[in-house]
């Protein structure tokens, strides 16, 4: 089984409504990440948690929000989804007590929205 | 702020061809230097890691030496295969306890038999 989770693995929705992307773990990492990735972008931090009631903000982190359910599940929500945010959503993890931030990435969930 | 600069793609290479996908960096401090590798319809694996300088990072016939003196990080492979095909990310972290990998754009590499 992976290591990583994301649900669901694709998703089509429409201007305005509000979607979900889960992301579960059972690396038993402290650190959780979501990253959008746009073609030619590279990778993009929307939002960071290094446990379940520490929550920060990345870099792109307007019209996202997150919740830290369980140290193994982060999800992040659209509350109102448009078309730019159109991309490709990874959640990834890492352990608090790496000298280094080794991370270790989901598949993926490919987001359209109409 | 961190940032890090990689070759644009994408790039085409015949089988057994020697590949290098250039790797830049700027940061502060003494960050550790990652590259990823995405293949088609998947997420991104650790492909090698730096932590310091002059560390070479080795994995699956892939290398790049931590040079901190050029502050780059370069990807090499002598003999690449059609299973290489993929986008490669370079990538940084600043530090211990750091929580935040700064990637590169990617560069997509596809080798042709």
């Amino acid at each position: 089984d992976a290591d990583v989770t994301q649900t669901p693995r694709n998703r089509i929705t429409k201007t305005g409504k509000r979607i979900m992307l889960e992301c579960s773990q059972t690396k038993g990492h402290d650190r959780m990440y979501w990253y959008r990735q746009d073609p030619g972008l590279g990778l993009r931090l929307i939002y960071y948690s290094f446990d379940v009631k520490d929550i920060n903000k990345g870099e792109i982190s307007d019209g996202y929000s997150v919740s830290r359910q369980a140290q193994a599940k982060f999800s992040l929500s659209l509350e109102s989804a448009i078309p730019n945010q159109t991309a490709l959503y990874f959640c990834a993890t890492s352990d608090f007590s790496g000298t280094y931030n080794e991370q270790f990435f989901g598949p993926g969930t490919r987001l359209t929205v109409l | 702020g961190n940032s890090v600069t990689q070759m644009e793609g994408p790039v085409t290479l015949s089988e057994e061809a020697f590949l290098t996908i250039n790797c830049t960096y700027t940061a502060t401090g003494y960050p550790s230097l990652f590259w990823y590798v995405q293949y088609p319809g998947e997420g991104l694996q650790l492909l090698l890691k730096a932590t310091k300088a002059d560390d070479k990072g080795s994995n699956k016939g892939f290398e790049a030496t931590y040079r901190k003196e050029t502050t780059s990080f370069h990807l090499e492979k002598g003999s690449v295969q059609v299973s290489d095909s993929a986008v490669y990310f370079c990538a940084l972290s600043d530090g211990a306890g750091s929580y935040q990998l700064t990637f590169g754009k990617g560069t997509k590499l596809s080798v042709i038999p």
